[in-house]
């Protein structure tokens, strides 16, 4: 299975809703990553995790909170969104190389695409 | 840090004509370069990428890269396009070593081909 995938594929909210993002991999990959990307935009990276453990969050809005409960599933709950929060959401996996060189190769989720209204 | 500048928003090519989709990186260490493709309504898939070694790089539906370290470059060609190749392409740069960092994106180039 080389597949990462994501659920649901879209998502309606209103600005009071909460909601779940989920990601799925079975690689193996002990890092998982949620990027947000806006229309016509690159992909900004939002959270990463490492061996379970959130290694890297870029100043995200405490709107988005991120959970990885193992090491095949990473999940994003939504609350209390706004319109400007509207956009595709992707999870991404990879191994992770530790003690020494090595490149993370990141394999992608179809996404999810989020419209808050 | 690393950034990585795509100098083309969007490139016109017709059918069958062979395509170049410049990319320049900046960083004061070696890295890694990485070549995505995203079709409309989708996420992204790898199409190559350059870790070591032959600094031409072969990937999945007839691209390839070529590493120019004194040019600071990574350019994506293909000899041939096709219209399925109508996509959003990203470079994006990673630094070596250990542990999870993601990826660094340049703003991406959407290639259009024309029948």
């Amino acid at each position: 299975d080389t597949e990462v995938t994501q659920t649901p594929k879209h998502l309606v909210m209103g600005m009071t809703n909460k909601k779940s993002l989920k990601c799925e991999q079975h690689m193996g990959h002990r890092a998982m990553y949620w990027y947000k990307q806006k229309a016509k935009k690159p992909p900004e990276l939002m959270f990463v995790y490492s061996y379970e453990k959130l290694s890297i969050n870029e100043s995200v809005p405490s709107r988005f909170s991120p959970e990885c409960p193992n090491s095949s599933l990473l999940n994003l709950h939504l609350h209390a969104l706004q319109p400007e929060d509207s956009a595709l959401y992707l999870c991404a996996s990879s191994q992770v190389r530790k003690g020494g060189a090595g490149a993370n190769v990141l394999t992608f989720g179809a996404g999810s695409r989020l419209t808050v209204l | 840090a690393q950034s990585v500048t795509q100098l083309d928003s969007q490139v016109p090519v017709f059918e069958e004509a062979p395509v170049e989709l410049r990319c320049n990186y900046s960083s004061s260490v070696s890295v890694y370069l990485f070549w995505y493709v995203q079709y409309p309504n989708q996420g992204l898939q790898l199409l190559l990428k350059y870790l070591s070694g032959s600094t031409l790089v072969k990937g999945i539906n007839g691209f390839e890269a070529e590493f120019n370290k004194s040019q600071t470059s990574f350019h994506l060609r293909k000899p041939s396009v096709h219209i399925s190749d109508t996509a959003e392409y990203f470079c994006a740069v990673s630094r070596p070593g250990g542990g999870a960092d993601g990826l660094t994106f340049g703003k991406g180039t959407h290639l259009i081909i024309q029948p």
